[in-house]
């Protein structure tokens, strides 16, 4: 167990639709960053935050936006979803030198 | 363009066995290279950190090397068991930039 948590574990939502996935970071860790990885597709950065400011940005596109709260947790909104946008997305927390991730997201687009 | 390519995409091996995954990368300027095991469906973990000065670097069964001149990591995994079966990522850290560039993973299959 890395300690970040998601939620939810499955998403399934039609296109067009708006979902919001959340993660929690590990105890005490500032940063949190944004995975997505397609079927059989490398991982891809998308976003980092860092104590609720944004630090770095990857291949997010426009859809997507993200936030983090005072209290660390954070959260990645995609809009208007299309069939593509189908993959596991993971969030993780903890620095440049060492990252944990957690479980996953699964998000399916029917 | 910064790139980390690995070789084989996928690996069946027999338990017990040895085995040799490959790393290459474009990546400049370098910080560290890791290693990861991702488990199908779960969240990746690292195995090996290697910076810019290291060569070798063991954990348990698992040991990274680096090749600092020619950009080349291998990962070897010694007397292979069931639960290796997974992909194993190589990721690559630009120097003075806290993005993670990630190759696409060789799955691996141990066998009994």
């Amino acid at each position: 167990d890395s300690g970040v948590t998601q939620t939810p574990k499955h998403l399934i939502t039609a296109t067009g639709q708006r979902v919001t996935l959340r993660c929690s970071p590990r105890s005490g860790d500032l940063s949190v960053y944004w995975y997505q990885q397609s079927l059989d597709q490398g991982l891809q950065f998308l976003i980092q935050y860092y104590n609720g400011e944004e630090r770095a940005k990857g291949n997010i596109l426009e859809r997507f936006s993200a936030q983090q709260f005072p209290d660390l947790h954070s959260e990645l909104n995609l809009s208007s979803l299309e069939l593509g946008d189908s993959a596991l997305y993971f969030c993780a927390s903890g620095d440049p030198d060492e990252q944990y991730f957690g479980p996953g997201t699964r998000l399916t687009v029917t | 363009k910064n790139q980390v390519e690995q070789s084989p995409q996928s690996l069946i091996i027999l338990e017990g066995k040895n085995c040799t995954l490959q790393c290459n990368y474009t990546v400049s300027p370098f910080s560290n290279l890791r290693w990861y095991k991702q488990d199908t469906g779960r969240g990746p973990v690292s195995l090996t950190i290697m910076t810019f000065s290291e060569n070798t670097k063991s954990n348990g069964r698992y040991t990274a090397t680096l090749d600092a001149d020619t950009k080349q990591s291998s990962l070897h995994i010694t007397a292979s068991q069931l639960s290796d079966s997974a992909s194993y990522i190589c990721v690559v850290i630009i120097f003075g930039n806290e993005k993670l560039t990630f190759g696409t993973g060789t799955r691996l299959t141990i066998i009994p």
